[in-house]
């Protein structure tokens, strides 16, 4: 059984950096995806990147491109999502979630999700 | 302003039939699958709908998912309490070259 386990929430001034972690277990080799949805207070879900946990290949949606890096550690099967410039806007649930091994498979598991809080 | 329209809101009694529409665009619906999601309350998301109209185990046939053309909905039949949640539907835009999500629907069961 697939089990996405993320990171522990994190407060943050404007103008930081935030880097969460997602560790996934139950995968028998690294044909798979992360992906990294975020849920702003009250809003609706925002696709933000994806990473291929077999090469490291990202693609992330052009509203962050700059400011969002997602690596991975293949030895460890965690998958990292890094943003800066943070701004109070950037308050919002964090999720990763797996999928297929290409940048447009659909999510099968998610993680629970991280809260991140940007506030002077 | 999400790049898929969804009501933001549907209801229904126990045992009633509800429907979710979801439209979208030539570049994402109209070319690719569609995925729906289920949210309930304070927990992360749950694919409900796969490939338009695919369930994953352990998903009740009491949901079903249909496209036409640019659009799709979501059918939950015999609604009951624990369907209240948040539904989102979502597909790939190939212009984009990322996911898109609708707006989300809130679903009451009344």
């Amino acid at each position: 059984q697939v089990q996405l386990v993320q990171s522990g929430a994190e407060v943050k001034k404007p103008g930081a950096s935030v880097k969460v972690s997602c560790k996934a277990s139950g995968y028998t080799s690294t044909s798979y995806g992360i992906g990294w949805v975020r849920q702003a207070p009250g809003q609706g879900l925002e696709w933000m990147g994806w990473i291929s946990a077999y090469n490291g290949n990202t693609n992330s949606a052009q509203k962050f491109q700059g400011r969002v890096t997602m690596t991975t550690d293949t030895s460890t099967g965690t998958a990292y999502m890094e943003l800066r410039s943070l701004r109070s806007d950037d308050t919002a649930v964090y999720y990763c979630a797996s999928g297929g091994p290409h940048s447009s498979s659909w999510y099968d598991y998610w993680g629970q999700g991280t809260l991140v809080t940007v506030s002077s | 302003q999400s790049v898929l329209t969804q009501p933001p809101s549907a209801s229904g009694t126990p045992g009633q039939r509800v429907t979710i529409s979801c439209s979208g665009s030539n570049s994402n619906i109209g070319s690719n699958y569609v995925y729906w999601y289920q949210q309930l309350p304070g927990t992360a998301p749950k694919l409900l709908i796969y490939r338009n109209n695919q369930r994953p185990s352990g998903v009740p046939d009491r949901f079903s998912g249909s496209k036409s053309g640019t659009s799709a909905s979501l059918a939950i039949s015999g609604l009951r309490s624990e369907d209240e949640a948040d539904y989102y539907c979502a597909a790939w835009d190939d212009s984009l070259s990322n996911w898109v999500f609708g707006g989300g629907t809130k679903l009451t069961v009344l």
